[in-house]
């Protein structure tokens, strides 16, 4: 089966400054990349996703990036915020099919956004 | 707006006893999923459900069962409650197709003692 590995597991930056999650995947079916944010005490929230025919994609300060070759995929999220302070999940799917849309997700990283 | 929601936010069970957690989505999602969440483990999968009375077992389906017999619910059944499966237990739902995003519950705490 798929398998996500997720670095770092924390991550320490100051307001303003620029911040990088990576992932690696090791099913090469996997065509559908998802990030998770999760605030302390509340519930995962989709932030943004990748599919395999795309490279890159962006929304506002975060950007995702993928690397099918190299079976690896990241987010990116500049000019940090205090706001953006939660952990960070990376997740893999062979979407459609018989997946069910099944997801494998990473280790989380705890990302802290110094004022 | 999706709405996921689980029975209990905080659960406190002793060894042995057999434990229901449930979840109620309402908007008309074919798929269901129970993760439990430890830290530096992420979320693990431990069953799906692609439709009702149809189940699959997830990545650490021992010692867990199952039900769905509405499309709306689907429960996760611990047979014999141990201290190791103490954790945070999050349930999703999702649409097959389209943007596969999976909407979570706001999770259940549950403490074996």
């Amino acid at each position: 089966g798929e398998n996500v590995e997720q670095h770092p597991s924390t991550l320490s930056v100051q307001e303003g400054d620029s911040a990088v999650i990576k992932c690696t995947y090791s099913d090469s079916a996997s065509n559908y990349f998802p990030w998770y944010k999760q605030e302390l005490g509340k519930r995962p929230q989709l932030i943004i996703d990748i599919r395999s025919n795309v490279g890159e994609k962006k929304d506002q300060r975060i950007a995702v990036t993928l690397n099918k070759t190299a079976k690896h995929f990241s987010l990116h999220i500049t000019e940090t915020q205090p706001e953006d302070s939660a952990v960070y999940f990376c997740a893999a799917s062979n979407a459609g099919g018989t997946s069910y849309g099944k997801l494998t997700f990473g280790q989380g990283t705890i990302l802290t956004v110094h004022p | 707006d999706v709405k996921v929601t689980q029975s209990s936010r905080y659960l406190v069970k002793r060894t042995g006893e057999k434990v229901f957690l449930e979840c109620v989505q309402d908007m008309d999602h074919e798929n269901m999923f129970w993760y439990r969440q430890d830290p530096g483990l992420g979320l693990r999968l431990i069953y799906f459900s692609y439709d009702v009375k149809m189940k699959e077992k997830g990545d650490i389906p021992e010692g867990y069962s199952v039900s769905r017999e509405k499309k709306e619910r689907f429960s996760l059944i611990l047979e014999s409650a141990s201290t190791n499966q103490t954790s945070m237990y999050l349930c999703a739902s999702s649409y097959p197709g389209g943007s596969y995003e999976q909407y979570f519950g706001p999770g259940t705490r549950l403490t074996v003692t």
